[in-house]
């Protein structure tokens, strides 16, 4: 049972627009949330995070909103251009044990069109 | 260079033979860790690693090992390989201290298992 779903498995947007990626999450523990993009043959890389006490964070044209109540975050990319095209990753970490992994969802690919 | 190094970038076996992957970095990180991503299930830990004398199975560890040689060198081995073990493998690294959950992530090795 997955307990991070992205359920889109790709978002076509045109450039200069908005691209909301969607995440949603089941498990209540979860208390930091993370983001990564990952373009072909390349690794993922870390894109923005949150913690559970806030419910945005903003840096540059990236805007996390995390809806604590709904078990839901979203990536706001404003504007899209033509190099954020990639699949994005969103992870989250379990607040309890020691080691406090990370579980990730399956990833959307975002294409942004010119 | 590339912080965080794997190796083979690509490799094609067949069903029982013995596979090492390795991987090694220079970002001085204790705490390293092997993912697998397979389509529409994201990434899964497979083992992870806090220390030289610590090692501990992940989400999905059955049928890997995993050795710990030095702080900078993780490899992961595959004792008979077998067809569903066909995915993407990615290591990465992440710091002890704050921000322990950006992870840094290698290239990445597609395995084939015929």
């Amino acid at each position: 049972d997955q307990q991070v779903k992205q359920n889109s498995p790709s978002l076509s947007v045109q450039e200069g627009r908005i691209s909301i990626l969607n995440c949603d999450y089941t498990n209540s523990m979860f208390d930091y949330f993370l983001w990564y993009k990952k373009y072909p043959a390349e690794g993922p890389t870390f894109l923005i995070s949150i913690s559970s006490i806030k419910d945005k964070n903003e840096d540059g044209r990236f805007t996390v909103f995390l809806n604590k109540s709904a078990k839901h975050l979203s990536l706001h990319i404003v504007p899209s251009q033509p190099g954020d095209s990639a699949v994005y990753f969103c992870a989250a970490r379990d607040s309890r044990g020691s080691a406090r992994q990370l579980t990730f969802g399956s990833g959307t690919q975002l294409t942004v069109l010119p | 260079d590339a912080d965080v190094t794997q190796t083979p970038r690509n490799r094609i076996t067949k069903t029982g033979k013995r596979i090492m992957l390795e991987c090694s970095q220079t970002k001085g990180h204790d705490r390293m860790y092997w993912y697998r991503q397979d389509p529409g299930l994201g990434l899964r830990l497979i083992y992870y690693s806090f220390d030289v004398k610590d090692i501990n199975k992940g989400e999905i560890s059955d049928g890997y090992s995993v050795s710990r040689q030095a702080q900078a060198k993780f490899s992961l081995s595959l004792e008979s390989a077998i067809p569903n073990q066909t995915a993407l493998y990615f290591c990465a690294t992440s710091d002890a201290g704050t921000g322990k959950e950006k992870l840094f992530f290698g290239s990445g090795t597609q395995l084939s298992v015929l």
